[in-house]
Formats: structure tokens, sequence, C-alpha cells
């Protein structure tokens, strides 16, 4: 089944501690993006990759660090989380930038 | 910038009733523009998407949605509403020569109610 998937899916910790959220998918897809999504606000793009090797910033990528060593994985590392990076986090999943997005079932972060 | 307004945050209707979310986009060229559909606790679904083919588009579930240039619109219809439509609808846009820039809108809520 082709999806994208997302690891964990809920997290709870503490200010200061390192945390890394991993997406993966098995479509092939060369384009990989990260969304947080809060209340009144949508999603917005935190990193994306466009191949392995090659990110790029969106519009809110303070706080976060991404790298794309393999095609199919595209973690999220936040090196020290604090408490205005809770929110629920969306991976997703593009062949090319005409297609549509295929997003991963999400991970509700509390930073405490 | 390329940006994205849904008007209403929350949108109720009735079973039964015509569904219209509305979706303006700012740009000067035209843009790849998408709806996505969020039901509790899942993921996004795409429902439809424009990509400078027709300009009437139809999509799953029933929902269509058409691109008006003169209007910067995209709104999303649904003839008849139905209880399963209860959902976070999301327009997006991405500018044409932008790989994976998708810039969403607010979103907007729909109940429907028996």
């Amino acid at each position: 089944e082709a999806q994208v998937t997302q690891n964990p899916r809920y997290l709870i910790t503490v200010t200061g501690k390192k945390l890394t959220v991993t997406c993966s998918q098995n479509m092939n897809h060369e384009y990989m993006s990260w969304y947080r999504q809060d209340p009144g606000l949508g999603l917005r793009q935190i990193y994306y990759s466009m191949n392995v090797e090659v990110t790029d910033k969106g519009d809110v990528p303070e706080g976060y660090k991404v790298s794309r060593k393999e095609k199919r994985n595209f973690p999220l590392i936040l090196e020290s989380p604090s408490p205005n990076q809770t929110s629920l986090y969306f991976c997703a999943s593009s062949t090319s930038g005409r297609s549509e997005q295929y997003f991963g079932p999400g991970t509700r972060l509390t930073v405490t | 910038a390329q940006s994205v307004t849904q008007l209403g945050s929350h949108v109720s209707v009735s079973e039964g009733a015509l569904v219209l979310l509305r979706c303006n986009y700012s740009s000067s060229v035209p843009p790849y523009l998408f709806w996505y559909v969020q039901y509790p606790n899942q993921g996004l679904q795409l429902l439809l998407k424009y990509t400078s083919a027709a300009t009437l588009v139809k999509g799953i579930n029933g929902f269509e949605a058409e691109f008006k240039k003169s209007e910067t619109s995209f709104h999303l219809t649904k003839p008849s509403a139905h209880m399963s439509d209860a959902a976070e609808y999301f327009c997006a846009v991405r500018m044409a020569g932008t790989a994976s820039k998708l810039t969403f809108g607010t979103g907007t809520r729909l109940q429907v109610t028996l």
C-alpha cells in the first residue's frame, strides 16, 4: 500500500530534550515536506526537500533541522524543543512540483 | 508572495443542502490550486486539484470546484451535503515553477446538521 508513515504519532517531551520525528514514504517520490498545523493558522511549511541531499527552508524553519540521506526518509529534528513548538506535524511527499502531496497521519507533539 | 484566503472558519449546513466553501488566492499568474479534506484525527486527503486544464474540476465524494481567474477564486461546492462530509477543508496554492512550495489557507470547518 502506497503511504507516508510518521513515528511517533504522539510525543510528550520536556523543554530542551532533543527529539526526532521520522517520516518515510514508499512511493519513490522525489519531493518531501514537513508542515506544522496550529489552530487558526492552517498548515505552514517548515522545510522541504527536492531530492536526496537537497533541502530548503519553508515558511517557519526556526528551531528545526532536517536531513535527506535516503530518498524514502525525511526526518525532522528538534535539537532543543520549546513549548512554542507544541503542534501537530505532518510529513508529505509528491512526485514533482506539479503533483499533489500525499500526507502522513500526523505527529502530535507536546513540549512542556 | 502567494497567499490563500478562506472566508469563514466555520460553515454549518443542513444535510441535503448545498455546500459552498470559499477560497481566494493572490497571484499574478495562474497557480496550481488544491482542496484537501481532513477528517478528525487523520491526515490530509486530496479532494481535487486545478493545474491549468479545465476550469471546472471534479473531485472525490461529489465535490467540485471552479477556477475563476477574473475573481482569483477557487470555491469548493457540493450539491447535497451528507453527514460524512463533516470535516475541515483546506485550500492550497502552489505557484507554477515553485517546486514543493505549497501555501495553505487557514481552513474551514464544515458542520452538517440533520
